[in-house]
C-alpha cells in the first residue's frame, strides 16, 4: 500500500528557519515526483513545485522559487521542504503527494504539515 | 501561468441531486486536467485525472469530461459523503495551477 507521511506541526518565529519531512512507501521512491502543495488558513491549494528522488532534478513555482528549497534522501524515502528564514506570512498547512507516474498528478497526499510562524 | 477559473464558487445541494463544476483554463491545456475533492481538515483526494479518467477506487458517480479550456466535474446522484470542496488542476505545463475552489454543501 502506498503511504505518505509527513512531520508533525511546527511553530516558529519570523526569521528562523525550518525543514519539515515526508516520507513515502510501499512504492519505489526513488521513480515517482513528490509535489508540494501550499494551503493558507481558508484558502485554497497553491502548487508550490516538486522533486525527483531519483536525481534530485526540481520544478518550482515562480511564486516559491526564491523561499523555498526541496530536497530528498533516498537512502531514508524522505523529501524535504526548507526554509532558510520564515515569515509570518508562510503559515499555512504544507502537503506533500506522490505524483502520479507520469508526473503530472498528485496521486497520493501526506496528511499535512501545518507551519505556524508568529511572533 | 495559466489561470484555472472555476464556477461556481459555492453550491447548493440535496442528497440525490446532480452537481455539475466547470473549471475554465486561460490556454488550452488539451486534456491535461486533474480533479481533486477535499473534505474539512484532510488532505485532498485525486478523483479524476487527464480529463474524464476515474482514479482508481471513486465511486462511478463522479465522472470529467472536457478538453481545451472548457472542463467539467459531474457527480450523479450526490451522497451524504461528498460535500465538500472541489478542486481542478492543470498539468499542461509549469507551474500546475489549481483552480480557486468550488464549495459544495447542505441545502
Amino acid at each position: 500500500e502506498v503511504q505518505v507521511v509527513q512531520s508533525g506541526a511546527e511553530v516558529k518565529k519570523p526569521g528562523e528557519s525550518l525543514k519539515i519531512s515526508c516520507k513515502g512507501s510501499g512504492y519505489s521512491f526513488i521513480s515517482y515526483w513528490i509535489g508540494w502543495v501550499r494551503q493558507k488558513p481558508g484558502n485554497g491549494l497553491e502548487w508550490m513545485g516538486m522533486i525527483y528522488p531519483g536525481d534530485s532534478d526540481t520544478k518550482f513555482s515562480p511564486s516559491f522559487q526564491d523561499h523555498v528549497t526541496f530536497s530528498a534522501d533516498k537512502s531514508t524515502s524522505t523529501a524535504s521542504l526548507q526554509w532558510s528564514s520564515l515569515k509570518a506570512s508562510d503559515t499555512a498547512i504544507y502537503y506533500c503527494a506522490r505524483m502520479s507516474y507520469d508526473g503530472n498528478y498528485l496521486d497520493s497526499w501526506g496528511q499535512g504539515t501545518l507551519v505556524t510562524v508568529s511572533a | 501561468d495559466i489561470q484555472m477559473t472555476q464556477s461556481p464558487s459555492s453550491v447548493s445541494a440535496s442528497v440525490g441531486d446532480r452537481v455539475t463544476i466547470t473549471c475554465r483554463a486561460s490556454q488550452d491545456i488539451s486534456h491535461w486536467l486533474a480533479w481533486y475533492q477535499q473534505k474539512p481538515g484532510k488532505a485532498p483526494k485525486l478523483l479524476i485525472y487527464s480529463a474524464s479518467s476515474l482514479q482508481r477506487g471513486v465511486p462511478s458517480r463522479f465522472s470529467g469530461s472536457g478538453s481545451g479550456t472548457d472542463f467539467t466535474l459531474t457527480i450523479n446522484s450526490l451522497q451524504p459523503e461528498d460535500f465538500a470542496t472541489y478542486y481542478c488542476q492543470q498539468a499542461d505545463s509549469f507551474p500546475k495551477t489549481f483552480g480557486g475552489g468550488t464549495k459544495v454543501d447542505i441545502k
